[in-house]
C-alpha cells in the first residue's frame, strides 16, 4: 500500500516560469511533510517542511501548501531555474509511528528547460 | 553546516567479501539512518539509531550489520551479501531522538556493486 503518492513521473517547464509539484497522501496520521530534491548519484538534500498545523511555508523560491481535507501537498518553485532540474521526493511522517520515520513518495523528475 | 559525510563513495565486492560502510556527521545530531535507494525508486528505511542505540530495524538481512560507536559515527558492515544488494547506500542524520520532529540530512551515498 503506497501511502505517499506522486502521480507524475515528470514534468517538464521553462525557464523563468512556475514548476508546480504534486503529492497525496493516504495516511491521515501523517502530520509532517517534507520535500527532497535529488541529483544523480548523490544523496537527497533537504529543501523544505511544513507541520500539518500550517497550510503555507515559504523558503524563498520554494513554498510548500497542505491541504489537510483533500490529503494534498503542492511544492511551487519560482522563478524555476535549470538548476532546479532534479528528482523531487515528497515524504511523510507521523508522530505515533515514530516521528523519524519517513514515508517517500515515487518521485518527480522535473526538467528546467532554458 | 548540514554535512554528512559517507566513505566509500563506491565499493565493487564480491559474494563473500566483508566490507563496511562508514558516515560521520558533526553536526550533533541524535538519530542516524541507513537507507538502500535502487535506481529510480525513493529510498528504503534500513535501521535507526537514536541516542546512539538501534530503534528500528526493518526486517534488514542479517547479512547488514548496523553499528553505531559514537554519536557521531555510524557503520555499515556487510557480509556474504547477493548481487541483488548492489545499489545505493545512504546514510542520514536529524538533531532529535525518533520521538522529535525534524528533518533529515542525507550523505550523499556509497554505490555499492556486488558481483
Amino acid at each position: 500500500d503506497q501511502q505517499v503518492k506522486q502521480n507524475s513521473p515528470s514534468l517538464s517547464v521553462q525557464e523563468g516560469r512556475i514548476s508546480i509539484l504534486n503529492c497525496d497522501y493516504t495516511n491521515s496520521m501523517f502530520d509532517y511533510f517534507l520535500w527532497y530534491k535529488k541529483y544523480p548519484a548523490e544523496g537527497p538534500t533537504f529543501l523544505i517542511s511544513i507541520s500539518s498545523i500550517k497550510d503555507k511555508n515559504e523558503d524563498g523560491r520554494f513554498t510548500v501548501f497542505l491541504n489537510k481535507s483533500a490529503k494534498h501537498l503542492s511544492l511551487h518553485i519560482v522563478p524555476s531555474q535549470p538548476g532546479d532540474s532534479a528528482v523531487y521526493f515528497c515524504a511523510a511522517s507521523a508522530k505515533e509511528t515514530s516521528g523519524s520515520r519517513l514515508t517517500f513518495g515515487e518521485g518527480t523528475q522535473l526538467t528546467v528547460n532554458p | 553546516d548540514t554535512e554528512v559525510t559517507q566513505t566509500p563513495k563506491h565499493l565493487v565486492m564480491g559474494m563473500t567479501n566483508k566490507k563496511s560502510l562508514k558516515c560521520e556527521q558533526h553536526m550533533g545530531h541524535r538519530a542516524m539512518y541507513w537507507y538502500k535507494q535502487k535506481a529510480k525508486k525513493p529510498p528504503e528505511l534500513m535501521f535507526v539509531y537514536s541516542y546512539e542505540k538501534l530503534s528500528i530495524n526493518e526486517s534488514v538481512p542479517s547479512r547488514f550489520s548496523p553499528e553505531c560507536p559514537n554519536s557521531s559515527l555510524l557503520n555499515l558492515h556487510l557480509h556474504a551479501l547477493q548481487p541483488e544488494d548492489s545499489a545505493l547506500y545512504l546514510c542520514a542524520s536529524s538533531p532529535w531522538g525518533t520521538s522529535g520532529r525534524a528533518a533529515q540530512y542525507f550523505g550523499a551515498g556509497t554505490r555499492l556493486s556486488v558481483l
